[in-house]
């Protein structure tokens, strides 16, 4: 198993271009989420899927869009990057559809730069 | 609301113990326990369920207060390998079941020689 994996490791965009982060998981999972992580804040989670066709909003949602067409695949739109979106973003996958009964596994993380 | 930890950082000798405290304001449904290490993903550490069940590693052990709301994560005999920042993740007891988890701002543990 590849576990939970995010492509790309590093991205630098400009203020104003939209772009699409990659997750995928290869564990059957039901529960998939995004978090964004900024120095001293912790994780905030942006979105997250308790199944395919299912989505809803986390603790930061504005500006990002997502989509679960599939079990494996869970993409993070950004709709028109700003710098406050610079940040690193884990990708994370958990067997649950609750999300919060089982562990919940991490992607290595996309870091992005908005200048 | 984001769950309050402490301490924000500690510094350990190897052999030595540490206790990190984990409190919400608001009836819980179940706590998680990550460790991150510099520059890389958040690894499970513990979950910590409404009505008394855990699952996590045998050599971590941890507690969940649930009329307090509050955790606890109990490192013993440090080992170098356990640096890193430790991060508590929250559930609110809705009622209806919980989906989001809510994150505090970490606990950078440091063991040194």
């Amino acid at each position: 198993n590849a576990g939970v994996t995010q492509t790309p490791k590093f991205q630098v965009l400009k203020t104003g271009q939209s772009m699409t982060l990659q997750c995928a998981q290869d564990m059957n999972h039901e529960y998939m989420s995004w978090y964004r992580q900024d120095p001293g804040m912790g994780l905030r989670l942006i979105h997250y899927s308790v199944g395919a066709g299912i989505t809803d909003q986390g603790e930061v949602p504005n500006g990002y869009n997502v989509s679960r067409s599939t079990t494996e695949d869970f993409p993070l739109r950004l709709l028109s990057a700003a710098p406050s979106q610079t940040s690193v973003y884990f990708c994370a996958s958990s067997y649950s559809g609750t999300g919060v009964s089982y562990e919940q596994y991490f992607g290595p993380g996309t870091r992005l730069t908005v200048t | 609301q984001q769950p309050v930890q402490s301490p924000q950082a500690v510094i350990l000798r190897e052999g030595e113990d540490a206790v990190i405290n984990c409190s919400s304001s608001k009836a819980l449904y179940s706590v998680h326990w990550y460790r991150q290490k510099h520059g890389e993903a958040p690894v499970f550490l513990m979950i910590l369920l409404k009505g008394g069940e855990q699952k996590g590693h045998d050599k971590i052990s941890a507690s969940f207060n649930e009329k307090k709301q509050q955790s606890s994560l109990y490192l013993t005999a440090s080992q170098l390998s356990y640096s890193g920042t430790y991060f508590c993740g929250t559930a609110r007891d809705s009622g209806a079941g919980s989906y989001q988890l809510t994150f505090g701002k970490g606990t950078k543990l440091s063991v040194i020689p």
